[in-house]
Formats: C-alpha cells, structure tokens, sequence
C-alpha cells in the first residue's frame, strides 16, 4: 500500500517570502501521480497543483511549483513571495495511474499548516 | 455553478446515537468519495462511488458505518451508534466521469463530534 509522509506540522513565512512544504511517499508503481491540495480556514479543498510521475519536467502554476525526486520519492511545494491569502492547511496526495477497484482513490499525507505573517 | 455541498458542517452527538451526514455532489458528477480527517491524523479513503453504485468501499472503518446514493445524485453517510473514535471531520468530493488524472472538487466538511 502507498503512503504519504508529511513531516511538517507548520511552517511559517513572511509576506513575500519563500517557503518550500516536504513530502514524501511510498509506492511500488512506477507511474503515478502526485497532488498537492489547499485548505483554507473554513473552505473548501481545492487542487493546487498535480505532477504525471512519468514527466521529468517539475510542474508549475503561478506561483506555486513542485520540486519532484522521483528516485527519492520526494514531492516537495515551494511558494514563491507568499501571499496572506496563502495561509492554508496543505495536503500532499498520491493516486495511482489505474482507474478501477481501488485504484482511482487518493492517499493523503497530515498536512501541514503554512502560517503567512506580515 | 455550485460547488460540492455538505450538510451539517458540525453535529455534536452523544455516544450510542445516530448522525447522517449529507453531500451534495456537482451536478452531473459521476463520481462521489467520502473521506474522513480525524484530528491531526492524514485524511483517508472511506468509500467511492459511481453513480449510484458502491465501486469501492474499502476504506469504510465497520458496520456502523453505512453510505448510500439514491438515484445517482446525493450520497448521505450515517453512522450508528456513533462512538468516540468516531469524532472527525467527514469530507465529501465529487468529480465528473472519465476523468483519470482529474482534481475533485471537495465540499468544506462535516464536523463530528462524539462525546
């Protein structure tokens, strides 16, 4: 069974700054695939941003990219000059290319909670 | 368009009661899972559904513990007799059919507590 490590309980950032969250995780499939997902206080879950385990290329979105070690099984999230608005509970995610059975579920790792201070 | 709605988003029931909790998916979403997320704890895998069919129910703690989605549409959860353990929060997400490397859509969640 796969699981996912965040060992991270909290992390703080200024306003501007950069912060990178940790995962790691644990899988015998070769290809997969990798989520991070965001919590804001009293929201809803929404996706952040998702990685193919089959592409090299670290996948971007805006401000957010992920720094993906498929040898060490590390699927790291670095946010560049934080925003309050990124003050969130974060969660990292793995799901399995297979779409049927129990394949299509996610396994997520405890999150981490990122404060942004001013 | 609405997003994924859950109600209530906090029940406090005594231990040996009965809770159900309701989940209204995106409309046209095939898909629907459950998750639940106990304090400080990963979120993890209750049950998914397609349409109104149980496709995986692996992750569902015990026999207390009963899903159902009538019609294909709203899934409702409920639990009895609740006990302690119980106590969490119940994430309910959506996503349309066919999607293999899609993102579900996930409502805020429903607040257990059993004391």
């Amino acid at each position: 069974a796969q699981t996912v490590t965040q060992s991270q309980p909290e992390m703080s950032v200024q306003e501007a700054e950069t912060v990178t969250l940790s995962c790691t995780y644990d899988t015998s499939e070769s290809d997969y695939y990798l989520f991070w997902y965001k919590q804001p206080p009293s929201r809803q879950m929404i996706l952040v941003i998702r990685q193919e385990a089959y592409k090299q290329q670290n996948a971007t979105e805006n401000r957010f990219s992920v720094n993906f070690q498929k040898a060490a099984k590390s699927f790291s999230l670095k946010i560049s000059d934080s925003q309050l608005g990124d003050a969130a509970m974060y969660f990292c995610a793995y799901r399995s290319t297979f779409n049927t059975g129990t394949a299509s579920k996610l396994t997520f790792g405890t999150g981490t909670r990122l404060q942004v201070t001013l | 368009e609405a997003g994924v709605t859950q109600f209530p988003s906090h029940s406090v029931i005594e231990k040996g009661q009965t809770v159900t909790l309701r989940c209204d998916p995106i409309s046209g979403h095939d898909n629907l899972y459950w998750y639940r997320r106990v304090m400080g704890k990963e979120i993890k895998f209750l049950l998914h559904f397609v349409k109104e069919s149980k496709q995986d129910e692996s992750g569902m703690p015990n026999n207390r513990f009963l899903a159902e989605r009538t019609g294909g549409t709203y899934s409702t959860l409920k639990v009895q007799p609740a006990e302690l353990e119980d106590s969490g929060v119940y994430f309910c997400a959506s996503s349309p059919h066919g999607q293999v490397v899609g993102e579900l859509f996930f409502g805020e969640g429903s607040r257990l507590t059993v004391l």
